[in-house]
């Protein structure tokens, strides 16, 4: 079946700190994966996918690279800052299918 | 180009009453999915439908709980007889036809507290 594993919260980082929230799936055939990000009070928004194999998204000085071999797909930021604070979720969709989500990490970015 | 729209916001209901969600897709898009988001935890998946069909509903409780998108208006997420475990963030996303594995997009929920 279809799975997301997802680091687990919270996470608390000075701003300017290096980021990496782990991601790691379970899949029937070759999904693509997101991250979707909610801020507080907000709904989902997209931050950014991968579509196939050794892909990488990358939006507003997040990355994340679609690594079939360790099936993973960690989110990584080089500095992070106040306003990066909310919540991260790692996601996979095979197919026209429904999205599978990990359980959330919620990052807060302190001054 | 609105995105997902979704009505109420807000809703309180006492225990026995019924919640009624809307959500109206962007524009273009067929496909509706429904997420429930219990406090401090992840989104948990409904139910997907497309116009006048649900194609999968497999998250949904068997009981109380439903669904519809009609041929015309928004679809509806219904629930009857709430109980205080039905207090949540209801979120709706929606996706184009044919779009294959792209990504879902999201309005900003509705959050049922039920008294």
């Amino acid at each position: 079946g279809n799975s997301v594993t997802q680091m687990e919260g919270p996470v608390t980082l000075s701003e300017e700190a290096f980021l990496t929230i782990n991601c790691t799936y379970t899949a029937t055939g070759y999904p693509s994966l997101f991250w979707y990000v909610q801020y507080p009070g907000e709904g989902l928004q997209l931050l950014l996918k991968a579509t196939k194999a050794d892909d990488k998204g990358s939006n507003k000085g997040f990355e994340a690279t679609y690594r079939k071999e360790t099936t993973s797909f960690h989110l990584e930021k080089g500095s992070v800052q106040v306003s990066d604070s909310a919540v991260y979720f790692c996601a996979l969709r095979t197919g026209a299918n429904n999205l599978f989500f990990g359980t959330g990490t919620r990052l807060t970015v302190i001054p | 180009n609105a995105g997902v729209m979704q009505n109420p916001r807000h809703l309180v209901r006492r225990r026995g009453q019924e919640a009624r969600l809307r959500c109206s897709p962007m524009k273009g898009h067929s496909h509706v999915y429904w997420y429930r988001q219990l406090p401090e935890e992840g989104l948990k998946f409904m139910v997907y439908l497309q116009k006048e069909n649900i194609i999968d509903e497999s998250g949904m409780p068997k009981e109380r709980f439903s669904a519809e998108f009609p041929k015309e208006g928004p679809s509806i997420l219904r629930i009857q007889q709430v109980v205080r475990g039905d207090s949540a963030a209801y979120f709706c996303a929606s996706s184009p036809p044919g779009q294959g594995d792209g990504e879902l997009f999201f309005g900003e929920g509705s959050r049922l507290t039920v008294l």
